[in-house]
């Protein structure tokens, strides 16, 4: 079955260190997105990739890093800048140029960080 | 600015009563918009969209949401609720053009009680 993994689903990280969460999908999209989740928030935006070793900042891009090396894999980095990590993080994609089908994203399961 | 407002934090409900779920956006264009569902610890579910045309849109177990543009509304219903709708839901509106940006609501956290 298609669809996006994200691993590993629970996050444990102490002050002060970095710490990579993985988004990988066999849908064939191109492009990818992250999303952080805090209570009474809804989601908002970290970063967002088109295609390919190509990326940009959403709303809350500070201290976090991405890259696009594949096109199924969008891995995010939470860095030691990031003050308050602890939060649910969802991964999503979405297919371009198949017309309005294409506006819609498809979420991953997500992963809970918890800085300690 | 673009903005999604919903206004009821929690909603509760007995088990076989109708629901309503409000969802007004701020929008200048013709609104993509989305309503999802989250239970505890998972992902996302989309449950229907509107992109054009007929304003009443049926959606997955059972939902429907009507578009009315001169409300700036997208209400979710259901006529008759399970206990296993519980779980949260969020209403959207996408940004076209560009990077096809979502712009999400806070949410409502719907209980079922049986």
């Amino acid at each position: 079955d298609g669809g996006i993994t994200q691993s590993p689903k629970y996050l444990f990280r102490k002050e002060g260190q970095n710490v990579t969460l993985s988004c990988e999908q066999n849908l064939n999209h191109d492009a990818m997105y992250w999303y952080r989740q805090d209570p009474g928030q809804g989601l908002r935006l970290i970063y967002y990739s088109q295609i390919v070793n190509d990326f940009q900042k959403g709303d809350i891009a500070e201290g976090y890093s991405v890259s696009r090396e594949k096109k199924e894999s969008f891995p995010l980095t939470v860095t030691s800048a990031q003050k308050n990590p602890t939060a649910f993080y969802l991964c999503a994609s979405r297919n371009i140029g198949v017309g309005l089908a294409g506006n819609e994203q498809f979420f991953g399961p997500g992963t809970r960080l918890t800085v300690l | 600015a673009q903005s999604v407002t919903q206004p009821d934090i929690h909603i509760t409900v007995s088990e076989g009563a109708s629901l309503e779920l409000r969802c007004n956006y701020s929008y200048g264009a013709t609104p993509y918009l989305f309503w999802y569902v989250q239970s505890p610890g998972q992902g996302l579910q989309l449950l229907l969209k509107y992109f054009s045309g007929d304003t009443l849109v049926q959606g997955i177990k059972g939902f429907e949401a009507e578009f009315k543009r001169s409300q700036s509304s997208f209400n979710l219903r259901k006529p008759s609720v399970h206990w296993s709708d519980a779980a949260e839901y969020f209403c959207a509106v996408l940004l076209s053009g560009g990077y096809n940006k979502l712009i999400f609501g806070a949410g409502t956290r719907l209980a079922v009680h049986p």
